[in-house]
């Protein structure tokens, strides 16, 4: 495909599992963050988004929990399916930056 | 829906040649981003642009030119391609002046140089 692939860190689950791919992030200014997916030959699509207001928020499948304690994210999907095997990118941003930080992408593959 | 376009899915390119990238956005969406995709570094932001006719910087911009006439257009321009501008290459869109607003990516573009 054409993701960035070689090197990135990969979660194997199966079908109907639930995943839990994390994130960790540095600058604790940051304030905003959202959860990306990237299918091979595809430009990342918005899966979630999370402000540092909340520790945690649902969408369809998918939840992001925020711990600004020890500044880590992650995304649970429920229900793994084979059409969730992408790259997943978590992004952030923080007040009077306009462009998003993103970090390196965690590959998912689902095992039927 | 948010629909960002660009103008090729792939192209080829010798080095020293002039290439540019096009990027178009039909949600009336004031910022737009270029970014390249390489693997193990992840999306690095090149430049971006918040308002027609106005453009920053962003990590990687040395050896890359932009230019925003219309506020749906952005284009990159390689002034003289070189092989290590061989990269994925993400333009995206974003709704407000403000500076947290989701961005929307289109395909991409991969380019190769030779």
């Amino acid at each position: 495909g054409e993701n960035v692939g070689l090197h990135l860190p990969t979660l194997s689950v199966q079908e109907g599992d639930n995943s839990i791919i994390n994130c960790a992030y540095s600058n604790s200014a940051s304030d905003y963050f959202i959860w990306y997916k990237q299918e091979s030959g595809k430009g990342p699509q918005f899966i979630i988004d999370i402000r540092s207001n909340m520790d945690k928020r649902q969408g369809q499948r998918v939840t992001v929990l925020l711990n600004k304690t020890v500044k880590h994210l992650s995304l649970q999907i429920a229900a793994t399916q084979p059409g969730d095997s992408a790259v997943y990118f978590c992004a952030e941003n923080h007040t009077g930056r306009r462009a998003l930080t993103f970090g390196s992408g965690t590959r998912l593959q689902v095992q039927p | 829906d948010v629909k960002v376009t660009q103008s090729s899915r792939y192209l080829v390119k010798r080095t020293g040649e002039k290439v540019f990238l096009e990027c178009v956005q039909d949600m009336d969406h004031e910022n737009m981003f270029w970014y390249r995709q390489d693997p193990g570094l992840g999306l690095r932001l090149i430049y971006f642009s918040y308002d027609v006719k106005m453009k920053e910087k962003g990590d990687i911009p040395e050896g890359y030119s932009v230019s925003r006439e219309k506020k749906e257009r952005f284009s990159l321009i390689l002034e003289s391609a070189s092989t290590n501008q061989t990269s994925m290459y993400l333009c995206a869109s974003s709704g407000t002046s403000g500076s947290q607003e989701t961005q929307y990516f289109g395909p991409g573009t991969r380019l190769l140089v030779l």
